[in-house]
């Protein structure tokens, strides 16, 4: 069972325009945290959020943690291609392990 | 430090074979986690250690499948006999432990390594 879809699940866009990623589930987390992943390599993290309704901005990224903490999403301001990869949202349900989502495949066409 | 280290990076082989991934964690963490990664599936948590204990090991395809770790600074995912399923990305990822990061005002994150591409033929 995938506690949390992703969508969209692949998205092309040209350089400079702006997207947003969603992340869902039905359960509630403690925290959530957004990966990126680049070919090759393993997910690095960008952000955690803990407090429902938490919004973090690193550059051109904005996260948001839902009110409810059952969502999330990622926003980017003016794509550039070095933001192409895999984003990966992952939920921490009060242990150690984090449930990751199906993931969303971003291609950002210079 | 030089991250969390797997060997080999590449692996092909023939279906019946024993495939053994071998995983170095960040010195100093606590916590080992065994991922794999598929077009299909995602990341899926296969087992992870605490203090070179299994934890839970709930993500563990079936009995074909085995880790262990035998001290701080070595683990293995062995594959007997391994399967053209059992094709993907194996990823080890260390960490000090989500309320250890807490507690000392890191980010609450795991160290994934370069991952090992299987190809089961």
């Amino acid at each position: 069972t995938q506690l949390l879809e992703q969508s969209p699940q692949f998205l092309s866009i040209q350089e400079g325009e702006n997207l947003t990623v969603y992340c869902n589930s039905s359960s509630v987390f403690s925290s959530l945290q957004w990966y990126r992943q680049e070919p090759g390599e393993g997910p690095v993290l960008l952000v955690t959020v803990v407090t429902g309704g938490e919004v973090k901005k690193l550059k051109r990224l904005t996260f948001q943690f839902g009110d409810a903490r059952k969502d999330s999403s990622l926003h980017i301001t003016a794509a550039q291609p070095g933001d192409t990869g895999l984003y990966l949202c992952a939920g921490v349900l009060g242990n150690e392990k984090l449930t990751f989502g199906t993931g969303t495949r971003l291609t950002i066409i210079p | 430090d030089a991250g969390v280290i797997q060997s080999p990076r590449h692996e092909v082989t023939e279906m019946g074979q024993e495939v053994t991934l071998r995983c170095k964690p960040i010195s100093g963490h606590d916590y080992l986690f065994w991922y794999r990664q598929t077009m299909m599936r995602g990341l899926e948590l296969l087992i992870y250690f605490n203090n070179n204990v299994p934890i839970d090991d709930s993500g563990m395809p079936e009995d074909r499948f085995s880790a262990k770790m035998p001290n701080a600074s070595f683990s293995t995912l062995k594959i007997q006999p391994s399967e053209p399923r059992d094709s993907a990305v194996y990823f080890c990822a260390s960490s000090p432990g989500l309320r250890a990061n807490r507690l000392a005002g890191r980010e609450e994150t795991q160290y994934f390594g370069p991952g090992t591409r299987l190809l089961v033929l």
